[in-house]
């Protein structure tokens, strides 16, 4: 079973923020928090990852909190490119086997 | 790179037939992963490879599904006999290593009838 909760579905406007929430309450010290995303009927697309600090690449932004039992991926100017099915995985640091599960995601829709 | 390349793209087979899926993983990742994708269940890890090695066949779903990794250049997912229920998308991953992202390829569509 997945160790995280997320909404089913989002909408946002072209050109805001989009943030999606990820709620891992049960996470451990030594895993990580991913995200990928999946465009329709491709592979999925790995974003970011984190431990405990916030990140940022190119891509989006990942915001972690203190106690590190929810996070929020930030996508800062969403396009209609960005609609998309997105995961957030917990992972330990040290393998990843049927830890790495993909529960159901959140369906983002960027709307024009 | 290429990416993660998977062959055939698509595959229609009759049931009880063997179905054979490829996937080249991305040069020097050490790290190989056979996932399974359906609208009931979603995306399933069957099995992970390190090094060549299987790690993990635990999401093998019974007897009729192996996988093979004979070099690092070529993995191997095998059904047989195939039945309907079968019939998903298969995606191949390839990592570098743990704790860094996963590369999937385009997937391989699979309808058995």
């Amino acid at each position: 079973d997945a160790k995280t909760t997320q909404p089913p579905s989002m909408d946002c406007a072209e050109g805001r923020a989009a943030n999606l929430p990820c709620n891992h309450s049960t996470i451990s010290g030594n895993e990580y928090v991913y995200w990928y995303r999946q465009i329709h009927s491709q592979g999925p697309q790995y974003i970011i990852h984190g431990l405990k600090n916030n990140e940022t690449n190119e891509m989006a932004s990942l915001i972690i909190t203190e106690d590190r039992k929810s996070s929020t991926l930030i996508l800062p100017h969403a396009t209609l490119r960005d609609t998309a099915v997105y995961y957030c995985i917990v992972s330990p640091t040290d393998n990843y086997g049927q830890n790495f599960v993909f529960g159901p995601g959140t369906r983002l829709s960027v709307l024009p | 790179d290429a990416g993660v390349i998977q062959s055939p793209r698509h595959e229609v087979t009759e049931m009880g037939q063997e179905v054979t899926l490829r996937c080249k993983p991305i040069s020097g990742h050490d790290y190989l992963f056979w996932y399974r994708q359906t609208m009931m269940r979603g995306l399933e890890l069957l099995i992970y490879f390190n090094n060549n090695v299987p790690i993990d066949d635990s999401g093998m779903p019974e007897d009729r599904f192996s996988a093979k990794m004979p070099n690092a250049s070529f993995s191997t997912l095998k059904i047989q006999p195939s039945e309907p229920r079968d019939s998903a998308v298969y995606f191949c991953a390839s990592s570098p290593q743990v704790n860094t992202e996963a590369f999937f390829g385009q997937g391989t569509r699979l309808t058995v009838v």
